[in-house]
């Protein structure tokens, strides 16, 4: 148990569904990110936020929409996704995103098929 | 451009040493990162290191050679329990973490 929960665990989709992914953590940090995890590819970082302000968003297609209302939640909200968006996504926090020692704490991550 | 090599799969032995390298190449270096996931669990944290040298934690140790963009994680007493894969990320000089893909670790009896 990291302190980082997130749900659904698992989640299958048609590519005009509507969906949305919850990550909350219970460490007091201020910011969080969402990763993009794919077999045998390096962890893609998606979107970050500190202190509830988004501060990274590297390229990622308008089908998929954080939102972090308070320090402790965030969410992925998914729609008309492609199969080639399946993969594993990866929520995890960290004190504040830049110190010398900001080590990120990962949640268990969301299993998405879309069909 | 940013880059972490590191080998895909390694085999080793119950009770035995294993050593997973890792080289990068960032803009900038704020430290090297080491992490363990289980197959279908989050990535759990296991060392970091900025200076060069050894960093020793019970049976995982993790080196890092600043001059030679180089570190290794090395795990003793192999138990089956450390089979997962294992991932390396330097951080660059805008404290973003860069990735490698991972080396997934077999243990064999």
């Amino acid at each position: 148990e990291t302190g980082v929960t997130q749900t659904p665990r698992h989640l299958v989709m048609g590519m005009t569904n509507k969906k949305s992914l919850k990550c909350e953590q219970h460490l007091g940090h201020n910011a969080m990110y969402w990763y993009k995890q794919s077999a045998k590819k390096p962890l893609e970082l998606m979107f970050v936020y500190s202190l509830e302000e988004r501060v990274e968003n590297n390229s990622v297609p308008s089908r998929f929409s954080p939102e972090c209302p308070n320090s402790s939640h965030l969410f992925l909200h998914l729609h008309t996704l492609q199969p080639e968006d399946s993969a594993l996504y990866l929520c995890a926090s960290s004190q504040d995103g830049t110190g010398e020692v900001d080590t990120q704490y990962f949640g268990p991550g969301t299993r998405l098929t879309v069909l | 451009g940013q880059n972490i090599d590191q080998p895909t799969e390694m085999t080793a032995t119950e009770g035995a040493i294993v050593q997973i390298n890792c080289t990068y190449q960032t803009s900038g270096f704020n430290g090297l990162f080491w992490y363990q996931q289980h197959a279908g669990e989050a990535p759990t944290f296991l060392s970091y290191n900025v200076l060069d040298g050894l960093e020793e934690k019970g049976r995982f140790s993790s080196f890092l050679s600043r001059s030679k963009g180089y570190s290794y994680l090395l795990l003793k007493e192999l138990q089956m329990k450390d089979s997962a894969s294992y991932l390396c990320a330097a951080r660059d000089s805008n404290y973003q973490l860069i990735w490698g893909a991972g080396t997934k670790l077999i243990i064999k009896p």
